[in-house]
């Protein structure tokens, strides 16, 4: 079994600053990592996913992750946020192979103008 | 290529009443999966179907909840006898295939107030 940790429940930060959401994880097998958004009243949107090769993976929008085995982690970075991306974050996480997303209690990022 | 499709969006019901939920896959998904999100919890996993077939519902409560995938139609959840602890949001996912990785789309969601 997974479990996925979100540590901020909220994050507000002003527009063109830097953000990190973080999310760390248990399993006791091999995971894969997913963050995705979900702006206010729509369904999930899949931002970027870790399966294998380079621990650290983009989305077109300008976020980034990186896989650290070591310390469970999988933060979401922006070096600089839109009013746009203000919205909730959900990290998941399935085993390797399974199709079954466990999700964390997710982030809303605040971006203030 | 129009993405899942649930409907709802929005649903209210008394205490008692059914609920019945519609989920269309994307074109081509024949893997079918429904979330339930709390309020202020993530996503829980309820179920997860094929056409015709049940593969896994160790997520779904054991009583009043049941979910169908028709060989022909929408993937269909049903609430029975509904309570105010059931007031949640529901989203149905869909994946070309099963396998591990493999990208899932979720639906706008059908949101279910029970009153």
């Amino acid at each position: 079994a997974q479990s996925v940790t979100q540590l901020d429940s909220q994050v507000p930060v002003f527009e063109e600053a830097p953000v990190e959401l973080r999310c760390n994880y248990s399993s006791s097998v091999s995971v894969y990592l997913f963050w995705y958004v979900q702006y206010p009243n729509q369904g999930l949107q899949l931002l970027l996913k870790y399966l294998s090769g380079s621990t650290l993976v983009e989305s077109i929008n300008g976020f980034e992750a990186e896989f650290n085995k070591s310390q469970t982690s999988f933060h979401l970075r922006k070096p600089s946020v839109h009013i746009s991306d203000t919205a909730e974050y959900f990290c998941a996480v399935s085993g390797a192979g399974s199709y079954q997303l466990t999700f964390g209690k997710g982030t809303k990022l605040s971006v203030i103008p | 290529n129009a993405g899942v499709m649930q409907n709802p969006r929005h649903l209210v019901r008394r205490r008692g009443q059914e609920a019945r939920l519609r989920c269309s896959p994307m074109k081509g998904h024949s893997h079918v999966y429904w979330y339930r999100q709390l309020p202020e919890e993530g996503l829980k996993f309820m179920v997860y179907l094929q056409k015709e077939n049940i593969i896994d519902e160790s997520g779904m409560p054991k009583e009043r909840f049941s979910a169908e995938f028709p060989k022909e139609g929408p993937s269909i959840l049903r609430i029975q006898q509904v309570v105010r602890g059931d007031s949640a949001a529901y989203f149905c996912a869909s994946s070309l295939s099963d396998r591990g990785g493999n990208t899932i789309y979720f639906g706008e969601g059908s949101w279910l107030t029970v009153v």
